[in-house]
């Protein structure tokens, strides 16, 4: 079975710093793909990125990037000089195989961005 | 564009009373999902369908009654509502294995 772990709760910041959100995730699958997912005050759940197992390239876009490193089964996501928009419950998410299968969700970490 | 759209938004109801939720995407999407998100914000999958046929039914009480009546739609019937069913109900489409993209949520209150 596959597993999630976000081990923040709730990470408090100060505009302008940088924060590191944690995801480690378990799985015996060789084919598996690595989310996160955003869901903001108004509730939405706003899609932020998608890697495969065969990729670990980190990718990077605007303030946000993803370190995808799996000899340690991690996928972490760093937010570079934080916003208060920023402000959000951040969930990583598993999905494994190729075929028909479901995100397993890590019970995500509240971030509180302050001014 | 809505690429997900759920009605109602809000739910709010009496126990023992039957409803329904409607999703609809149009992004082309051959894969629908319904999750459920707790009070604690703990995001579980229910169901999901794929191409009007049901794929993944994850322990749910036969209380719930998904149908899809084409791969654009895919909608959740509550018979015999409890307290316990108060959530937010999150409908999701995708094109596997492609990410999932949600709805805006449906926040149902069981009184």
């Amino acid at each position: 079975a596959q597993k999630v772990t976000q081990a923040q709760t709730e990470i408090s910041v100060v505009e302008k710093e940088d924060v590191t959100l944690d995801c480690v995730y378990e799985t015996r699958d060789t084919t598996y793909y690595l989310f996160w997912y955003k869901q903001p005050p108004s509730g939405e759940l706003v899609f932020l990125i998608r890697r495969n197992s065969f990729d670990e390239q980190n990718e990077i876009s605007g303030r946000y990037s993803w370190n995808f490193q799996k000899s340690t089964s991690s996928f972490n996501f760093t937010i570079t000089a934080s916003q208060v928009v920023d402000s959000a419950v951040y969930f990583c998410a598993l999905r494994v195989g190729s075929g028909y299968s479901t995100l397993t969700f890590g019970k995500g970490t509240m971030l509180l961005v302050s001014p | 564009d809505t690429a997900v759209s759920q009605t109602p938004k809000y739910l709010v109801t009496q126990m023992g009373n039957d409803k329904s939720i409607k999703c609809e995407q149009n992004l082309g999407h051959d894969t629908m999902y319904w999750y459920k998100q707790d009070s604690k914000k703990f995001l579980k999958i229910m169901f999901s369908y794929n191409n009007k046929e049901l794929i993944i039914n994850e322990t749910v009480p036969n209380r719930f009654s998904p149908k899809s009546p084409d791969k654009a739609h895919l909608n959740l019937h509550i018979n015999s509502l409890e307290l316990g069913d108060s959530a937010v109900y999150f409908c999701a489409s995708s094109q596997i294995p492609r990410a999932q993209y949600f709805g805006p949520g449906t926040r149902l209150t069981v009184l």
